[in-house]
């Protein structure tokens, strides 16, 4: 898990609560990105960073929020959970956008009750 | 919808034995990227092979691929315990410079001693 750490690494909330999981990376990697992992749904790109501020939305963004104001900080916020959001969140990075690899993050289980 | 869709969903053999495991997609691609990914943990990068290659070789992997049929295999020589795991091909599409990675539903990988 190339110098990847992602904080919770399970949580347990309440449906309506807000909900932040945070990503940091020690790679210098320019880009950052969120994924969900669900059963027969894959991984699936929930949003990225391009840079310090730069941040665009992925597939299934509806929901959630980013923040990036450090490079090696990307923290994913539900603003109000619900049980959809039930899931394994992956933070991965690359060194540039048209890098052909990404790294991932160890993950976070969380648990919408 | 799902650009990558790998089969089998589950693959169970002994050790010593060859995995074999394909992806199929829908899109015209850059390059395919498969992952693998062990019980609780982030997906770990396994091979990448680009749209204007058929074969790609690392160590125990075999990797084709077939731009006409929108597929690619993965093949596992002589597998070992140390392998069960889920595997996940991700199809790379340019997009105003940006790689964007699409994951498959994934292979879980059984290998008996």
């Amino acid at each position: 898990d190339a110098g990847i750490t992602q904080s919770p690494r399970h949580k347990v909330t309440e449906t309506g609560t807000p909900v932040t999981l945070r990503c940091h990376q020690t790679e210098n990697h320019r880009y950052m990105y969120w994924y969900r992992q669900d059963p027969g749904h894959g991984l699936r790109l929930i949003h990225y960073s391009y840079g310090v501020k730069d941040t665009d939305k992925g597939e299934v963004s509806d929901g959630y929020s980013v923040s990036r104001s450090k490079t090696e900080d990307f923290l994913l916020t539900l603003e109000s959970a619900t049980s959809s959001q039930t899931s394994v969140y992956f933070c991965a990075i690359s060194e540039a956008g048209t890098s052909p690899e990404q790294y991932f993050g160890p993950g976070t289980r969380l648990t919408v009750t | 919808s799902q650009q990558g869709e790998e089969d089998p969903q589950a693959l169970s053999i002994q050790e010593g034995e060859n995995a074999t495991m394909n992806c199929s997609y829908k899109t015209s691609i850059n390059n395919l990227q498969w992952y693998r990914q062990n019980s609780g943990r982030g997906l770990v990068h396994l091979i990448l092979i680009r749209s204007n290659e058929r074969e790609k070789h690392s160590g125990r992997l075999r990797v084709t691929l077939d731009t006409s049929k929108k597929s690619s295999s993965l093949l596992i020589t002589a597998s070992r315990a140390a392998d069960t795991a889920s595997y996940f091909c991700a199809t790379a599409i340019m997009n105003t410079g940006f790689q964007k990675l699409v994951f498959g539903t994934g292979t879980r990988l059984l290998v008996s001693p």
